[in-house]
């Protein structure tokens, strides 16, 4: 079936530090590749999106491209804030699926001042 | 506007009883998906609305667990004698639709679900 992995994690970081959250994925099919994030206490939320291959999602100082090749779609920020701690997600989406999401474990990030 | 609610916040069951969740989801949006999330499982689908279509029930983990949409809006997912490996938070998600990755899902603040 079709299943999204993460690095293990947490990840732990000093502010302005770089950051890379591994994703791969496995599909059936052409999937949409997505990263969610869930701040503290906060529901969870779209970060970014890329729906084909080398496309470049962003958001918020945040990337991810879409690599088929390698069946990836690493998350990756220049310079992390402690605002930015968070659990992310790593999620695939199918149309033939009713685009129901598919989600990674989730990477715990704390950003240390 | 108006996000996604979910109802009620906290809910602690003792094992064995019924309990039921309430899901309103983004006003006009057709599609409706609940998914959980825990500690063991991390967070995985469970069942999928689209209309007036019959639903997608493929994630649901046992038939202890229902859903039921009515008049295309509010939804209220089930669970029949729970047992304390349904403790969880469960989350609705709504989009305005289900044909393609445009269709952003907003997710509700969740139910935190706890079996004794």
């Amino acid at each position: 079936g079709d299943s999204v992995t993460q690095m293990e994690g947490p990840v732990t970081l000093s502010e302005e530090a770089f950051l890379t959250i591994n994703c791969t994925y496995t599909a059936t099919g052409y999937p949409s590749l997505f990263w969610y994030v869930q701040y503290p206490g906060e529901g969870l939320q779209l970060l970014l999106k890329a729906t084909k291959a080398d496309d470049k999602g962003s958001n918020k100082g945040f990337e991810a491209t879409y690599r088929k090749e390698t069946t990836s779609f690493h998350l990756e920020k220049g310079s992390v804030q402690v605002s930015d701690s968070a659990v992310y997600f790593c999620a695939l989406s199918l149309q033939a699926s009713g685009s129901r999401l598919t989600f990674g474990e989730g990477t715990q990030l704390t950003v240390n001042p | 506007g108006a996000g996604v609610s979910q109802s009620p916040s906290n809910k602690v069951t003792e094992k064995g009883k019924d309990v039921e969740l309430r899901c309103d989801p983004i006003s006009g949006h057709t599609a409706l998906y609940w998914y959980r999330q825990s500690l063991g499982q991390g967070l995985e689908f469970l069942i999928y609305f689209q209309g007036n279509s019959a639903p997608d029930k493929s994630g649901l983990p046992s038939d202890r667990f229902s859903a039921e949409r009515t008049g295309g809006s509010v939804s209220t997912l089930t669970i029949q004698r729970t047992q304390q490996e349904d403790s969880a938070v469960y989350l609705c998600a709504s989009s305005l639709g289900s044909g393609g990755p445009s269709y952003e899902q907003y997710f509700g603040p969740g139910t935190r679900l706890t079996v004794t």
